[in-house]
């Protein structure tokens, strides 16, 4: 089966570093994707890690271990519009095989 | 241009009707989901489409049936609606099957 942990909500202050973690145990591992959503609104695309390590696009940065089953997404310089929630979907493989956990609403204070 | 659109984007129905929620994409990709969404925000997936092959997921009620007429199109066709249907539901597409999903605005979905 799939399983995918990432905390429920957080709340960071304007200007601040967030990290938002994500653990997964999954039948298979292709790579881990994160997706942000702003009430409602659709996901959009934030980032795909297949490799381990760090990968930084402008404020925001996903890391991934494979072997840890680990992952998480850090956003620097926090801006009110970056409340929203986060999504961290795994990519196990095979047909349709993405899923997604249940996301991690992210309050942004001043 | 949008990318991928739905409609309509509220719908509204008693339980026990018919309804069909219409997607589309010109993003030229080859593949094509539907999420549903419910009201813990928990995204999950119902089908996936790869040019000709549907995959269907086994938890997804036979009351929902996708239909796609071209590669550009994937509609949901759900019969019988009851309560627990009541969600957002979400067309995406990828180019191919792991790559990234652009979804579109939603569809919400309230039965009475």
């Amino acid at each position: 089966g799939q399983n995918i942990d990432q905390p429920t909500e957080m709340t960071a202050t304007e200007g601040a570093i967030v990290q938002i973690n994500c653990t997964y145990q999954t039948s298979g591992f292709n790579g881990l994707f994160w997706y942000q959503q702003h009430a409602g609104e659709a996901p959009t695309f934030l980032s795909y890690n297949v490799l381990d390590g760090l990968e930084e696009k402008g404020r925001f940065s996903s890391f991934l271990s494979r072997s840890k089953g680990y992952s998480y997404l850090l956003l620097k310089e926090l801006q009110m519009k970056d409340s929203a929630s986060y999504l961290c979907a795994v990519d196990s493989g095979g047909y349709q095989k993405v899923t997604f956990g249940i996301g991690t609403k992210l309050q942004v204070i001043p | 241009d949008t990318a991928v659109s739905q409609t309509p984007k509220y719908l509204v129905t008693q339980m026990g009707n018919d309804k069909s929620i219409k997607c589309e994409q010109n993003l030229g990709h080859d593949t094509m989901y539907w999420y549903k969404q419910d009201s813990k925000k928990f995204l999950k997936i119902m089908f996936s489409y790869n040019n000709k092959e549907l995959i269907i997921n086994e938890t997804v009620p036979n009351r929902f049936s996708p239909k796609s007429p071209d590669k550009a199109h994937l509609n949901l066709h759900i019969n019988s609606l009851e309560l627990g249907d009541s969600a957002v539901y979400f067309c995406a597409s990828s180019q191919r099957q792991t790559y990234e999903q652009y979804f579109g605005p939603g569809t919400r979905l309230t039965v009475t």
